[in-house]
């Protein structure tokens, strides 16, 4: 079984509409990642969260907001999507204990496709 | 300017060939340094972390230069199976990755 899982892994929704995307890890992680990748500009930093009482933003949370049910679990959140959401999204995770610093595991990606 | 910047590509080489990627970094306190390979539709997967001292993973080698804020990879005797899009990352403080725009690699028979 996949160590991070996300779900769903293809999605196709309208304007307006809100859209959750769901991870979920099984390596006992403390931080996750939610990224989006878009074509020519590498994978960019939406929300992260060190532990289940942590929230930070990165580098473009404007339209996106995440929750921390449990050690296990990190959800993205599309309040109201719009067509500039269009993008394949990524999940990972890390422990930061490794001695060569804070190697990330991704989950396979949700593409998001919003009409 | 992005704070992680590679080489536009991409890059066609035929199988056997050495091939040479090159990224640059522009914030000077960022502390660790990595590689990942990007198939196709698929996540990202770290193919190698960077040392300033140099390291080798068989055919892959890869270099920092604290200095010049500069990263390479370099991969020898390229196989079909070494096709894929290529990513400099580094961390910053925090913890937190910041991602080069990837280089497409495609080896030939």
């Amino acid at each position: 079984d996949a160590d991070v899982t996300q779900t769903p892994r293809n999605r196709i929704t309208k304007t307006g509409k809100r859209i959750m995307l769901e991870c979920s890890q099984t390596k006992g992680h403390d931080r996750m990642y939610w990224y989006r990748q878009d074509p020519g500009l590498g994978l960019r930093l939406i929300y992260y969260s060190f532990d289940v009482k942590d929230i930070n933003k990165g580098e473009i949370s404007d339209g996106y907001s995440v929750s921390r049910q449990a050690q296990a679990k990190f959800s993205l959140s599309l309040e109201s999507a719009i067509p500039n959401q269009t993008a394949l999204y990524f999940c990972a995770t890390s422990d930061n204990r490794d001695r060569a610093g804070d190697t990330q595991y991704f989950g396979p990606g949700t593409r998001l496709t919003v009409l | 300017r992005k704070e992680v910047e590679q080489d536009p590509g991409p890059f066609n080489v035929p199988e056997g060939a050495t091939v040479a990627f090159n990224c640059t970094y522009s914030n000077s306190a960022s502390q660790s340094f990595f590689w990942y390979r990007q198939d196709c539709r698929k996540e990202p997967k770290l193919l190698m972390s960077v040392y300033s001292s140099g390291n080798e993973d068989g055919r892959f080698t890869a270099q920092l230069n604290r200095a010049s804020q500069y990263i390479s990879l370099l991969i020898r005797d390229s196989k079909l199976s070494d096709s894929a899009t290529y990513l400099c990352v580094v961390e910053n403080q925090g913890g937190k990755l910041i991602f080069g725009q990837g280089t497409e690699l495609s080896v030939k028979p």
